[in-house]
């Protein structure tokens, strides 16, 4: 079945570590996204990416490092940078400017990774 | 302004009631959208999709008022398994922002 993968489910991170989460997607979507969301608060932009080798800055994009070397894959490092990295981090997928068509083409998830601080 | 504001809640609900969410947006450039529910500690589900017509999907209807900058989602006969938080979200830049409101908690109560 056609969908998106993250991994870990779970992770701890220790102070002063970098952690690295892994996401892929195998429905042939150019754009792809990261969120965080802190408990009972609304989802977050943390970067987004429209195509291979390229990637933009959201909202709270600080602490935060992407790559976007293949379409199916956009892993998300958390750098020691960011103080308070707990959080559920959520990454998504859609058709992107390229292939847009006009409308109904949503955004699907993975089903997150929750990060905790040892 | 936010982007997309939504009716703050909690709804809580009987089984059988109909209830009703509101979602208003500040970009007149939007182009599509969209009602994503969200179970707690899980990720977003899409809904269904807004169109400017109206529709529906069995017990639930969406409807666009452009002029407005309005989305509207209607549950009728609650059930149970209604219970979540729902999520209005608005796409504009030919694909490529996706904004999300803050969401409204329903709770269907026995």
């Amino acid at each position: 079945d056609g969908g998106i993968t993250q991994s870990p489910k779970y992770l701890f991170r220790k102070e002063g570590q970098n952690v690295t989460l892994s996401c892929e997607q195998n429905l042939n979507h150019d754009a792809m996204y990261w969120y965080r969301q802190d408990p009972g608060q609304g989802l977050r932009l943390i970067y987004y990416s429209q195509i291979v080798n390229d990637f933009q800055k959201g909202d709270i994009a600080e602490g935060y490092s992407v790559s976007r070397e293949k379409k199916e894959s956009f892993p998300l490092t958390v750098t020691s940078a960011q103080k308070n990295p707990t959080a559920f981090y959520l990454c998504a997928s859609s058709i992107g400017v390229i292939g847009w068509q006009g409308k109904d083409q949503p955004q699907h998830f993975g089903d997150g990774t929750r990060l905790s601080i040892l | 302004r936010k982007e997309v504001e939504q009716d703050p809640g909690p709804f809580n609900v009987p089984e059988g009631a109909t209830v009703a969410f509101n979602c208003t947006y500040s970009n007149s450039a939007s182009q599509s959208f969209f009602w994503y529910r969200q179970d707690c500690r899980k990720e977003p589900k899409l809904l269904m999709s807004v169109y400017s017509s109206g529709n529906e999907d069995g017990r639930f209807t969406a409807q666009l008022n452009r002029a407005s900058q309005y989305i509207s989602l209607l549950i009728r006969d609650s059930k149970l398994s209604d219970s979540a938080t729902y999520l209005c979200v608005v796409n504009f830049d030919y694909g490529q922002n996706f904004v999300f409101g803050p969401g409204t908690r329903l709770s269907v109560l026995p």
